[in-house]
């Protein structure tokens, strides 16, 4: 069974500082993507990365996809109170039928 | 319908009732996903159906769990004789098929079913 585990669980810190969220499998992927869950809505895609080293910026929010295709990090910098929520990684399992295999998720507030 | 549409969107239910919950994806999404979620947790796998496959049940919880998708389009999960650890919210998500080479494709979810159970 893949798994994939995300750290920290739970993550609140000032508004201004910088935080780094880990998703890690032994499995490899042939894709992982990172979604943000805002309370009383479902999770919406943030970014999908690809290819093994593979960098992604979005804004202040920098994606990584480690050289082996098992494990993923999602860097913000200079947190704000808007990135609070629910941040959630997703492997696709090219090898079952393409099922996504979902992290448990990182919950991170923002206080001002 | 825009995007994936679950109804309704609270339900309570007396303990041991039956409930169904609704799923529309959206059109052409041939993967569509149940997920259980509790207050600020992650999602918890249920089922999954992709085209004409057989569907992934190994997520349901125990025999009182399943789950239909008719003509590949429409689902319902069903929940028999509900229990109070059954209250969560249900999710429901659907997607393009993702062929390798077209790895960005994205799952769409609902807002979700609020179930309670008393």
């Amino acid at each position: 069974t893949q798994l994939l585990e995300q750290s920290p669980q739970f993550l609140s810190i000032q508004e201004g500082e910088n935080l780094t969220v880990y998703c890690n499998s032994s499995s490899v992927f042939s894709s992982l993507q990172w979604y943000r869950q805002e309370p009383g809505e479902g999770p919406v895609l943030l970014v999908t990365v690809v290819t093994g080293g593979e960098v992604k910026k979005l804004k202040r929010l920098t994606f990584q996809f480690g050289d082996a295709r098992k494990d993923s990090s999602l860097h913000i910098t200079a947190a704000q109170p808007g990135d609070t929520g629910l941040y959630l990684c997703a492997g696709v399992d090219a090898g079952n039928n393409r099922k996504l295999i979902w992290g448990l998720g990182t919950s991170l507030a923002v206080n001002p | 319908g825009a995007g994936v549409s679950q109804s309704p969107s609270n339900k309570v239910t007396e303990k041991g009732k039956d409930v169904e919950l609704r799923c529309d994806p959206i059109s052409g999404h041939t993967a569509l996903y149940w997920y259980r979620q509790s207050l600020g947790q992650g999602l918890e796998f249920l089922i999954y159906f992709q085209g004409n496959s057989a569907p992934d049940k190994s997520g349901l919880p125990s025999d009182r769990f399943s789950a239909e998708r008719t003509g590949g389009s429409v689902s319902t999960l069903t929940i028999q004789r509900t229990q109070q650890e059954d209250s969560a919210v249900y999710l429901c998500a659907s997607s393009l098929w993702m062929p390798v080479l077209a790895p960005n494709t994205e799952a769409f979810f609902g807002q979700g079913t609020r179930l309670t159970v008393v």
